[in-house]
């Protein structure tokens, strides 16, 4: 079965400080990647994705994130943060299998504190 | 370019009644998708909606069902309410050549008491 494993469900960093938010992944295929960020009562904002091509990928606000096959991993980096971006992040694959018929995957959510 | 939309933002009903949930995609979108959000159970995939017809299904009871119009719209519509069925109600669109992208909308909040 596909699965997707967030580390960590809360994450706090220093404003100005990197931001690491890990994602791995199961699946028999390469899956499609993406990573969706959600602010408090809103729906789900489309971070970055990995379909194809360049494994390091950029995405708004700064965000980047790298497709580690042999890793099985996605993932999210910024090199400074920034109190806007206290959110849920969600990691979320695509199994690219028949029987999953398009569905998205998503991890469980990480919960990232921005301190002043 | 106008993102999915959803109406209403917020739905209060009572157990047993039925609920109705409208979706708008992103325009030349031509699939739809349907996601709870329930606390505690994450986001779970509800339905999958193209040009009309309904391609795959998640593991919900029947009394979840919906359809897509000609326009692309979508209704999901949640019969004989359960109080585990409050949650928020998320609609994603994807465009033909790129289904594998989901762009989603502000949701609906549904509350059962």
């Amino acid at each position: 079965a596909q699965s997707v494993t967030q580390l960590g469900s809360h994450v706090s960093v220093s404003e100005g400080a990197l931001v690491l938010l890990r994602c791995n992944y199961s699946s028999s295929v390469p899956p499609y990647l993406f990573w969706y960020v959600q602010y408090p009562n809103q729906g789900l904002q489309l971070l970055l994705k990995y379909t194809t091509g360049a494994t390091l990928v950029k995405g708004i606000n700064g965000f980047e994130a790298e497709f580690k096959k042999s890793e099985t991993s996605f993932h999210l980096t910024k090199p400074s943060a920034h109190m806007s971006d206290a959110a849920e992040y969600f990691c979320a694959v695509n199994p690219r299998l028949l029987e999953y018929g398009n569905k998205l995957v998503f991890g469980a959510g990480t919960i990232l504190r921005v301190k002043s | 370019e106008a993102g999915v939309t959803q109406s209403p933002t917020h739905l209060i009903k009572t157990r047993g009644q039925q609920a109705t949930l409208r979706c708008s995609p992103i325009s030349g979108h031509t699939s739809v998708y349907w996601y709870q959000q329930a606390l505690g159970l994450g986001l779970q995939f509800l339905l999958w909606y193209d040009e009309g017809e309904e391609r795959n299904r998640g593991n919900f009871p029947p009394r979840f069902s919906g359809r897509q119009f000609p326009n692309y719209s979508s209704e999901l519509n949640v019969n004989a309410l359960e109080l585990e069925d409050s949650a928020l109600y998320l609609c994603a669109s994807s465009a033909w050549a790129a289904q594998e992208t989901q762009y989603f909308g502000p949701g609906t909040r549904l509350l059962v008491l």
